[in-house]
């Protein structure tokens, strides 16, 4: 079946260093992909979307690439502070978004 | 532009009684979508309106209902409350119904079924 799976449910960094998160999917092609945000309690945030012909997107420290090859995107956080501490989300983009439990990033100080 | 709110924010319900949230979308966006969120559990899709239609259903039970308006604004209503209905209910509003659409979520309605 279609799926797309976050690599890992959680991620511990230094504050400084780079987060990287993927999300891989299987037999599915999805023709982009998006990236949220989501803090204990609140709502997700929409942070970027990246289409199947661009290899690459950015937002401030935030970097997307998508590689249709590999059937990955992956998500970059450089210059991560504590700040970033929250719960990402690459949903998997059918006619509606579903969404996985993510993968939960501690930056640590 | 002000954001997707939601109200109440907060709501104790007792088993077996029945409740209805609101969501106001983003100005202009005329897709409303609702989830449940039960702690430590991903977003659980529950419906989605667009143009007051109901596009889309998840897999929840029949007590679990919605409706939308010709403003956009949307209500989601559960009957006969279960212990299992406590979760974080959170609306996302998007310019059309196509996921291809970032959806912008409101902060929630924190329910609690006692």
């Amino acid at each position: 079946s279609q799926k797309i799976e976050q690599n890992s449910e959680a991620l511990n960094i230094q504050e400084g260093k780079t987060a990287t998160l993927t999300c891989n999917y299987t037999n599915y092609s999805p023709a982009y992909l998006q990236w949220y945000r989501q803090d204990p309690g609140r709502g997700p945030v929409f942070l970027l979307l990246i289409r199947e012909n661009e290899k690459e997107k950015r937002k401030e420290r935030l970097k997307v690439t998508f590689d249709t090859t590999l059937k990955q995107s992956l998500f970059h956080i450089t210059a991560s502070q504590p700040a970033d501490s929250a719960t990402y989300l690459c949903p998997y983009p059918y006619y509606k978004l579903s969404f996985g439990a993510g993968t939960t990033v501690t930056v640590r100080a | 532009k002000a954001g997707v709110t939601q109200t109440p924010r907060y709501l104790i319900k007792t088993r077996g009684q029945q409740v209805t949230l609101s969501c106001s979308p983003i100005s202009g966006h005329r897709s409303v979508s609702w989830y449940q969120q039960t702690p430590g559990q991903g977003l659980q899709f529950l419906f989605e309106y667009f143009s007051e239609t109901q596009r889309n259903k998840g897999n929840f039970p029949g007590r679990f209902s919605g409706r939308q308006f010709s403003n956009s604004r949307s209500e989601m209503n559960v009957s006969t409350l279960e212990l299992g209905d406590s979760a974080l209910y959170l609306c996302a509003s998007s310019f059309t119904g196509s996921s291809i659409y970032e959806q912008y979520f409101g902060p929630g309605t924190r329910l609690t079924v006692t």
